[in-house]
């Protein structure tokens, strides 16, 4: 099993940036595809994006394409959001995912603890 | 991007078995078997309980099995058990290339 963990959730106003970094402990990422997936307080799970194990092909839900960019960094194993143009409703739980794949796919064997962003003025 | 469609909530008592349903269109759920259903219990991250329609990870109960019949996937667990209690989601795949959920379903056992 592999070991997940968010960093650099916070409290940001309206309009501003914030990355996110996810970090697996002891194992590779490099082989597999990755997700953000994020959860609003009370809410359901909402897909976020997807990249694949090279970083070749790269997806978006509808609600953050043009304003978030997803990256990874195979030689650090490390896996990064970029989030411009912050709204409110993009306030959440921010989870990464390992995938079981390659590519995307809808298995995915690995969750972090999750990182909370929180958009207010 | 719509959700999937799952019920708000079940329950069923000890020892019984339950089904939640999830429904999709064909261009996504009725279209792949890139059908997944996650277990999150509160304050917890979720949990891969059952991928590709019907198999199961390494480590989870056989009471759980998935089913799929065109557009409607189904998650059935089987002998309830307290710790059973948890919301459910489903997700799958979709042509373009994205990811969806279903808006999840509350288990409670009675």
């Amino acid at each position: 099993q592999v070991q997940l963990a968010e960093s650099g959730g916070g409290v940001v106003q309206p309009g501003r940036s914030l990355r996110l970094s996810c970090a697996s402990s002891g194992s590779t990422l490099s082989h597999y595809a990755l997700h953000w997936v994020r959860q609003a307080p009370g809410k359901g799970l909402d897909w976020v994006a997807a990249i694949s194990f090279d970083g070749s092909v790269k997806s978006y839900a509808d609600s953050v394409r043009g304003r978030f960019t997803i990256s990874r960094d195979n030689f650090r194993n490390t896996l990064s959001l970029l989030m411009n143009s912050l709204r409110p409703e993009d306030t959440a739980m921010y989870y990464c995912a390992r995938d079981g794949s390659p590519y995307t796919s809808s298995r995915w064997d690995d969750w972090g603890r999750g990182t909370l962003v929180t958009v207010s003025s | 991007q719509s959700a999937l469609t799952q019920p708000a909530s079940v329950s069923g008592s000890p020892g019984q078995s339950i089904t939640i349903s999830c429904t999709g269109t064909t261009s996504d759920l009725g279209g792949y078997n890139y059908v997944s259903w996650y277990q999150q219990h509160p304050g917890k991250a979720p949990k891969l309980i059952i991928y590709n329609v019907n198999d199961r990870p390494s480590g989870v109960s056989n009471r759980f099995s998935g089913s799929k019949s065109g557009n409607t996937a189904s998650l059935t667990i089987s002998g309830l058990r307290a710790e059973d209690e948890a919301d459910y989601y489903c997700n799958s795949y979709t042509t373009s290339d994205t990811l969806v959920f279903g808006g999840g379903t509350k288990l409670t056992v009675l």
